[in-house]
């Protein structure tokens, strides 16, 4: 069983589309989190939810929106996609956030903006 | 400069050789933890160590901790072709709400 999933694995869509990620984790885990990887592998923490409050929120465009309808899921939903959105996206999940809990990755979502 | 800043960004080493990787870091951790990233896929845990810690050993691995240099290191032994991956530093500051992964480094184990 997989720990944490995402869906899409793969993502190609054209400049000024809205898309989706979604982020399942079926660790019963607490905290789950979104990370952009860009082309030089720079991992950027983007947003953390706990219990379905955020706690997180980077110095991201506003076009991104996350949102948790539950802790076990955590979605992204990203408006008027820009070619610099291009990237790896991934979700991860913890016990809790305040003591450095271990993270779990999904495989992420390798997104293509054209 | 980013915090979690590591060097080399890349390595290349021969089987059985050892591999250390170090991470530099600006303000007062809470731990600091290393993760691993394999070529297309997402990261899995292998070590944490806590900011009173100096040493911590997990099979053929090895971190140091200096918390007055503020930096880290990583040390696999006897490195082998599939510990070929890519590695990062994740630093957890401010009370869990500042999370930072350094900036990696490829490591290249050859046969």
């Amino acid at each position: 069983d997989t720990a944490v999933s995402q869906t899409p694995k793969y993502l190609v869509t054209q400049m000024g589309n809205d898309k989706s990620i979604k982020c399942e984790q079926n660790l019963g885990h607490d905290t789950m989190y979104w990370y952009k990887q860009d082309s030089k592998k720079f991992l950027k923490i983007m947003f953390s939810y706990n219990n379905k409050e955020l706690i997180i929120n980077e110095t991201v465009p506003n076009r991104f929106s996350p949102k948790s309808p539950d802790k076990a899921h955590l979605n992204l939903h990203i408006n008027s996609l820009e070619l610099g959105d291009s990237a790896v996206y991934f979700c991860a999940s913890s016990q809790g956030y305040t003591r450095g809990e271990t993270q779990y990755f999904g495989p992420g979502t390798r997104l293509l903006v054209l | 400069s980013q915090q979690g800043e590591e060097d080399p960004q890349a390595l290349s080493i021969q089987e059985g050789e050892n591999a250390t990787m170090n991470c530099s870091y600006k303000t007062s951790i809470n731990n600091l933890q290393w993760y691993r990233q394999n070529s297309g896929r997402g990261l899995v845990h292998l070590i944490l160590i806590r900011s009173n810690e100096r040493e911590k050993h997990s099979g053929r691995l090895r971190v140091t901790l200096d918390t007055s240099k503020k930096s880290s290191s990583l040390l696999i032994t006897a490195s082998r072709a599939a510990d070929t991956a890519s590695y990062f530093c994740f630093i957890l500051t401010g009370g869990g709400n500042k999370l930072t992964f350094g900036t990696g480094t490829q490591l290249k184990v050859e046969l």
